[in-house]
């Protein structure tokens, strides 16, 4: 069945950097764009950046605009998010999703998240 | 595009209506979907463009609105409906979520 997994997330210091991972199984994941959604301990969704199927285009929340880089390589059905400059503000639980049309019917993938902790 | 959603939480029976509202702070035709969130899990699709039902979702949940102001119903209560409920707006980027509305046990 559909499936996006997580990894890559941890503990690390501010300033720093991290690279998260989603893997995609169970679906053809290289025709539709890729999202990243994060959620902060206790709080809601905040959407953070998505990617076209073909990688060509990309966009990003204002708060982590020019420090996190959204990527894909279609040929490992891989969803990548390079985080850096971290804060404390970036800590929170981090989804890959993907969304959109087949046929008539909509579909919704999440991943279960991967957690990242800025902390010194 | 900011989006307000309203209340930020509520506390309700089994068996009662619950109308959730979010407004877009510019016209975003119909394109808002609606998700429920359980802790621990990911969000899970209720309706998109506003008012067509997510398949297999229970028939209770309607979504109406279109350009700046909608509205998530839940005719009738069912206890696995205590959960909270984010809108995300779709029409461009970068894309945005309400605030949350935590549906409590009353």
């Amino acid at each position: 069945q559909e499936q996006l997994v997580e990894s890559g997330g941890g503990v690390v210091q501010p300033g720093r950097s991290l690279r998260l991972s989603c893997a995609a199984s169970g679906f053809t994941s290289s025709v539709y764009a890729m999202h990243w959604v994060r959620q902060a301990p206790g709080k809601g969704l905040e959407w953070v950046a998505v990617i076209s199927f073909d990688g060509r285009n990309k966009y990003y929340g204002d708060s982590v605009k020019g420090r996190f880089t959204i990527s894909r390589d279609n040929s490992k059905n891989t969803l990548y998010l390079q985080m850096s400059r971290l804060t404390d503000e970036d800590t929170a639980v981090y989804y890959c999703a993907t969304w959109g049309i087949v046929s008539t019917d909509r579909f919704d993938y999440w991943g279960q998240g991967t957690l990242v902790t800025v902390s010194s | 595009i900011q989006l307000t959603q309203s209340p930020s939480s509520l506390s309700a029976s089994v068996g009662d209506r619950v109308t959730i509202t979010c407004r877009a702070s510019q016209v975003i035709s119909n394109s808002l979907a609606w998700y429920q969130q359980k802790p621990g899990k990911a969000p899970k699709l209720l309706i998109y463009g506003a008012s067509t039902l997510q398949s297999g979702v229970p028939t209770r949940f309607s979504g109406s609105g279109s350009g700046t102001d909608f509205t998530l119903t839940i005719s009738i209560l069912q206890p696995e409906d205590f959960a909270t409920y984010y809108c995300l707006q779709l029409n461009s980027y970068p894309l945005s979520f309400g605030g949350g509305t935590k549906v409590e046990i009353k």
